[in-house]
């Protein structure tokens, strides 16, 4: 069964603080996401990555970093949290696109507080 | 600047009676179509696509309508059930060719709600 997990389901983190997001899937998948969802605005795609080591900037990529040493585990940086990155942070993982299917599959969200 | 449009914030449908939800795009460039069922803390589930080749998908009790000279799709729900009570994200891909990644582009959601 596919899964993607991510390290927490709820967090609490302080302005300033270094904040680590860790997800993980099972399935194989090459590329992993980060996407952030705010009330009214959706789901906005933070960091991609296609393979180990590689990484493409989203839409909103300001104020975080990725990375990706192995191929199931796709880490999102706050490097100085701030508050108006309070949000719930929701990871996701493909096979790359080809043929006439295509779908990302999402682990359950971290929602973070930062205060 | 807004590519894909849900412009229902929210939708009440009576349980057994046909459920629309509307999604717009602006991008020519997107070529295939999801939408997304999602619960209060759970991530989004897939539930139904459709590439820009076919103008309808039908999965049991969803089907999803795409009008590609509108740049316009919906997704049909009939019978509207309880359980489908739900927020609704419509994604657009556009094939990227750096290398097969590419990022979904979501719409804000519709909040769909069955009354009993």
């Amino acid at each position: 069964d596919v899964k993607v997990t991510q390290s927490s389901r709820y967090l609490v983190k302080r302005t300033g603080e270094k904040v680590f997001l860790e997800c993980v899937q099972d399935m194989d998948h090459e590329n992993m996401f980060w996407y952030r969802q705010d009330p009214g605005l959706g789901l906005r795609l933070i960091y991609f990555s296609y393979d180990v080591k590689m990484k493409e900037k989203g839409d909103i990529p300001e104020g975080y970093s990725v990375s990706r040493e192995k191929k199931e585990r796709f880490s999102l940086i706050l490097e100085s949290a701030s508050t108006n990155q309070t949000s719930m942070y929701l990871c996701a993982s493909s096979l790359p696109r080809s043929g006439s299917f295509y779908e990302q599959f999402f682990g359950p969200g971290t929602r973070l507080t930062v205060l | 600047d807004q590519q894909v449009k849900q412009n229902s914030p929210s939708l009440s449908v009576q349980e057994g009676r046909i459920s629309i939800l509307n999604c717009d795009y602006t991008n020519s460039m997107f070529d295939y179509f999801l939408w997304y069922k999602k619960y209060p803390a759970e991530g989004p589930t897939f539930l139904i696509s459709i590439s820009s080749i076919k103008d309808k998908n039908e999965d049991g009790r969803f089907t999803v309508f795409l009008n590609k000279s509108a740049k316009h799709l919906s997704l049909h729900i009939v019978p509207s059930q309880p359980g489908d009570s739900a927020v609704y994200f419509c994604a657009a891909s556009a094939l990227w060719s750096g290398g097969g990644a590419d990022g979904l582009t979501f719409g804000k959601g519709t909040h769909l709600i069955i009354q009993p």
